[in-house]
């Protein structure tokens, strides 16, 4: 089972690119996040969905877009890159919203120029 | 907003015992993870908490005071792999949603 499975591993864009990140889960989930992570910040969401077709935002949304078109994939899409979308993503999924724990991918680490 | 303290790094010698703290001040509480992230990599999920109380699972232990809002994870006869970060998240129950809300993290360095 491969769990949650983000790509790229790495990638360096210069300001003003556009790309997207892939989350690919096996496990069946219903729900599904995007978190960033900086230094000394911990984890903020960024997007999350509770199912195929729907997206909602979370803490920190702005600048980023995300498709649920798919059960078990998640992009998230960044259209004009800015160097404070400098930082680590992961991916997370999990079975419902309640107490199950979620799962996490194993990030993509993204440098804006 | 959330507001979830733990302290930023602790030390700890090998086959010893520690205690991570958490605190936090939430409105919609709704349970409380302890993940483990160790550099480089993803969190994977150690314990959860709703009740008040302790979880114990194997070396590892978490307990709970919601009416203090207090949380700490307890790491038993301390192994060098246990050398990580400890992450506190709080389930937060808002506009229909329950989402998490993640301390900064406790590093720990466990030495011989």
């Amino acid at each position: 089972n491969a769990g949650v499975t983000q790509t790229p591993k790495f990638r360096v864009l210069k300001t003003g690119q556009s790309m997207t990140l892939l989350c690919a889960q096996d496990m069946n989930h219903e729900y599904m996040y995007w978190y960033r992570q900086d230094p000394g910040m911990g984890l903020r969401l960024i997007h999350y969905s509770v199912g195929e077709g729907t997206t909602a935002k979370g803490e920190v949304p702005d600048g980023y877009n995300v498709s649920r078109l798919k059960k078990q994939n998640f992009l998230l899409g960044l259209e004009s890159a800015a160097p404070s979308q400098t930082s680590v993503y992961f991916c997370a999924s999990s079975p419902t919203g309640g107490g199950q724990p979620q799962h996490f991918g194993d990030g993509t680490r993204l440098s804006i120029l | 907003g959330q507001n979830i303290d733990q302290p930023t790094e602790m030390t700890a010698t090998e086959g010893a015992i520690v205690q991570i703290n958490c605190t936090y001040q939430t409105s919609g509480f709704n349970g409380l993870f302890w993940y483990q992230q160790h550099a480089g990599e993803a969190p994977t999920f150690l314990s959860y908490n709703v009740l008040d109380g302790l979880e114990e699972k194997g070396r590892f232990s978490s307990f709970l005071s919601r009416s203090k809002g207090y949380s700490y994870l307890l790491l038993k006869e301390l192994q060098m792999k246990d050398s990580a970060s400890y992450l506190c998240a709080v389930r937060v129950s808002r506009d229909g949603a329950n989402n998490l809300f993640f301390g900064t993290g406790t590093r720990l360095t466990v030495i011989p």
